[in-house]
């Protein structure tokens, strides 16, 4: 069964600082992974996805994540933080019998000016 | 291009009263999903329409809670005597084909209080 696991609850940085948030996935076949993103009030918004074309994905808000199949993980990273990137960000790894997603717990990211 | 959308978008209501969830998705997407939030947890898998039909309701909690999709869009997820801990955020997302590539694109869901 596929599953995702994301490390640290919540990360700060200081803007204009590398945003680094880690995802490791569990998968017998290979996975489609999703990067969300929530913003206070608002529903989930898709910042990339991964679909084996390419190991390196770029999303919306200048975010990307690399796919290391070696290491099983996804993380995602943007080089300069922004504070209107505060939001909660959500792993996801796409069940084999398409049904569903799998997400895993989140991790919040707050900037600080 | 309207995207999901979700009514009510909050509800609150007393133990043991019944609710029920409206979820309109994207025009034209045949796959629909019911997830739950609970606070400070990502969202967990409730049910998938593939068209008309629920291809999977293996998330549905117990037999308290049902969904459906009479004409393949909008969908409505029915909870009977709700219970305290149903308190949640309900999102519903739709995608184009359902499939484990197809994205899915998520409503801003309602918040169900159950005092």
């Amino acid at each position: 069964a596929q599953s995702v696991t994301q490390l640290g609850s919540h990360v700060s940085v200081s803007e204009g600082a590398l945003v680094l948030l880690r995802c490791n996935y569990s998968s017998s076949v290979p996975p489609y992974l999703f990067w969300y993103v929530q913003y206070p009030n608002q529903g989930l918004q898709l910042l990339l996805k991964y679909t084996s074309a390419a190991t390196l994905v770029k999303g919306i808000n200048g975010f990307e994540a690399e796919f290391k199949k070696s290491e099983t993980s996804f993380h995602l990273t943007k080089p300069s933080a922004h504070m209107s990137d505060a939001a909660e960000y959500f792993c996801a790894v796409s069940d084999s019998s398409a049904s569903k997603i799998i997400f895993g717990s989140g991790t919040r990211l707050s900037i600080r000016p | 291009g309207a995207g999901v959308s979700q009514t009510p978008s909050n509800k609150v209501t007393e133990k043991g009263k019944y609710v029920e969830l409206r979820c309109d998705p994207i025009s034209g997407h045949t796959a629909l999903y019911w997830y739950r939030q609970s606070l400070g947890q990502g969202p967990e898998f409730l049910i998938y329409f593939q068209g008309t039909g629920a291809a999977d309701d293996s998330g549905l909690p117990n037999d308290r809670f049902f969904a459906v999709r009479p004409e393949g869009s909008v969908s409505t997820l029915k909870i009977q005597r709700t219970e305290r801990g149903d308190s949640a955020v309900y999102l519903c997302a739709s995608s184009a084909r359902g499939g484990e590539s197809d994205t899915q694109y998520f409503g801003p869901g309602t918040r169900l209080t159950v005092l």
